[in-house]
């Protein structure tokens, strides 16, 4: 069965502290690997899409690379507003996006 | 920026009542999904729909739910009898194309079933 495996459950950061989000997968032909950022109330937003191990994308103070096993969302020198839960999805079969239970990211001023 | 839209941002209904829970996708995009999130836990996978069919059904999405698109803009799902495990956030999302496509989603709707 597929499966999506977030680490830590909660990350509390300080202003201009780097750190990274783990996501680990187990899918049977991984078509897609995704990260999306959830604000309490409020529904997943689309941040990245990953197709294959070793590719990468950047966006402002993310970083999100994958590998076979794995994705790392990794956030440099995060300010307050980069607090929300990080969610991950990996898509295998057709429709169904399987979704971690997400790291809720604090950020201190 | 185009948005999925949902409406209404929350309901409350009694037990063993209809609702039915509305969606207005992005324009261009050809695949709706509906998805929920129980408090404190995982969004989870409940119907695809594409070319005014489901496509792929999870097993949570039993004979109480249905899907509609009674228009070209709007994308519905209906809870005939709800129950008090149904109460979640549900969303819907939409995306251009499938399988390895981002999807986009809406803000939800909040169903509370007293």
């Amino acid at each position: 069965e597929d499966q999506v495996t977030q680490s830590p459950e909660a990350l509390r950061l300080q202003e201009g502290e780097s750190s990274s989000l783990n996501c680990s997968y187990t899918v049977s032909g991984l078509r897609g690997l995704f990260w999306y950022r959830q604000d309490p109330g409020k529904g997943p937003e689309f941040l990245f899409t990953l197709y294959s191990a070793g590719e990468e994308k950047e966006k402002e103070r993310l970083k999100a690379t994958l590998t076979k096993k794995e994705s790392f969302l990794h956030i440099t020198a995060p300010k307050p507003e980069d607090s929300a839960t990080y969610l991950c999805a990996v898509q295998a079969r057709k429709d169904d996006m399987r979704f971690g239970a997400g790291t809720r990211l604090t950020v201190k001023p | 920026e185009p948005e999925v839209t949902q409406t209404p941002s929350h309901q409350v209904t009694q037990m063993g009542q209809e609702v039915i829970l509305r969606c207005v996708p992005i324009s261009n995009h050809l695949y709706f999904y509906w998805y929920r999130q129980i408090l404190g836990q995982k969004v989870e996978f409940l119907v695809s729909f594409y070319n005014n069919e489901i496509s792929e059904k999870s097993e949570i999405f039993d004979d109480q739910f249905s899907v509609e698109r009674p228009d070209g803009s709007n994308f519905t799902l209906k809870i005939r009898s709800t129950k008090l495990e149904d109460s979640a956030m549900y969303f819907c999302a939409s995306g251009i194309g499938r399988g390895h496509s981002p999807l986009h989603f809406g803000n939800g709707t909040r169903l509370t079933v007293t």
